[in-house]
């Protein structure tokens, strides 16, 4: 089975500018969960989607947005962009929700925000 | 969210036993203790969970203390490829996001 997909792997943006980046999960799971990781603050969690739904957001402002498809692939968007947003942003996917479940984690796209 | 402390960094031989140790004191009942690792410019990857009993798989062992408070991860015999930071995760059924805390950094010395 092919593992977490993202697409791209590597972005340059300016500040101002929006982006979407986009994950496909294994096949088979319908939860997607988003993290950013940067060198200050971590792993930190975004949002969970399941059946197209967003189950549980993160701390992050409006600017941050993401929505999944009915097959299960997921993007999220970030509009103006600024410098704090470059990061390493991650991708999971899991069968289904729940404290038990395992996540299964994507390559990351790399932002980088000039 | 539930909590758990990690030291920051550990060193072990390679070939030999490593144990990881996380504290977790506000546990809840329900909560699931999850294990993650991230090996260097790689997404992080899971390696094993447990409620209340210790758990074994192909990678590790988790012992989990009798009352809960505290858990350890055993990498049985270390090897190089075992460098990375390890997460100690606790999983709550009210809100079962993870939060990742900073983690233990694992160095494998030759």
């Amino acid at each position: 089975k092919a593992g977490v997909t993202q697409t791209p792997r590597y972005l340059i943006k300016t500040r101002g500018q929006q982006v979407t980046l986009s994950c496909s999960p294994i096949s088979g799971h319908r939860s997607v969960s988003w993290y950013q990781q940067t060198p200050g603050q971590g792993l930190q969690f975004l949002f969970e989607y399941f059946s197209e739904t967003q189950r549980n957001k993160g701390n992050f402002p409006g600017r941050f947005s993401g929505r999944q498809f009915s097959n299960s692939r997921s993007e999220m968007n970030v509009s103006t962009l600024e410098l704090g947003d470059s990061a390493l942003y991650l991708c999971a996917s899991s069968l289904a929700t729940g404290q038990s479940e395992t996540q299964y984690f994507g390559p990351g796209t790399r932002l980088l925000v000039l | 969210d539930a909590k758990t402390t990690q030291p920051n960094s550990m060193e072990s031989n390679e070939e030999e036993p490593v144990h990881l140790p996380c504290n977790h004191s506000t546990i809840s009942g329900t909560d699931y203790i999850h294990w993650y690792r991230q090996l260097p410019s790689q997404g992080p990857e899971y390696v094993i969970h447990g409620l209340t009993s210790n758990v074994n798989n192909r990678m590790a062992s988790l012992a989990i203390a009798e009352d809960r408070k505290s858990s350890t991860l055993i990498l049985h015999r270390a090897t190089l490829r075992d460098a990375a930071v390890y997460y100690c995760i606790l999983r709550d059924f009210r809100d079962d996001k993870i939060i990742f805390g900073k983690g233990t950094r694992l160095h494998i010395l030759p």
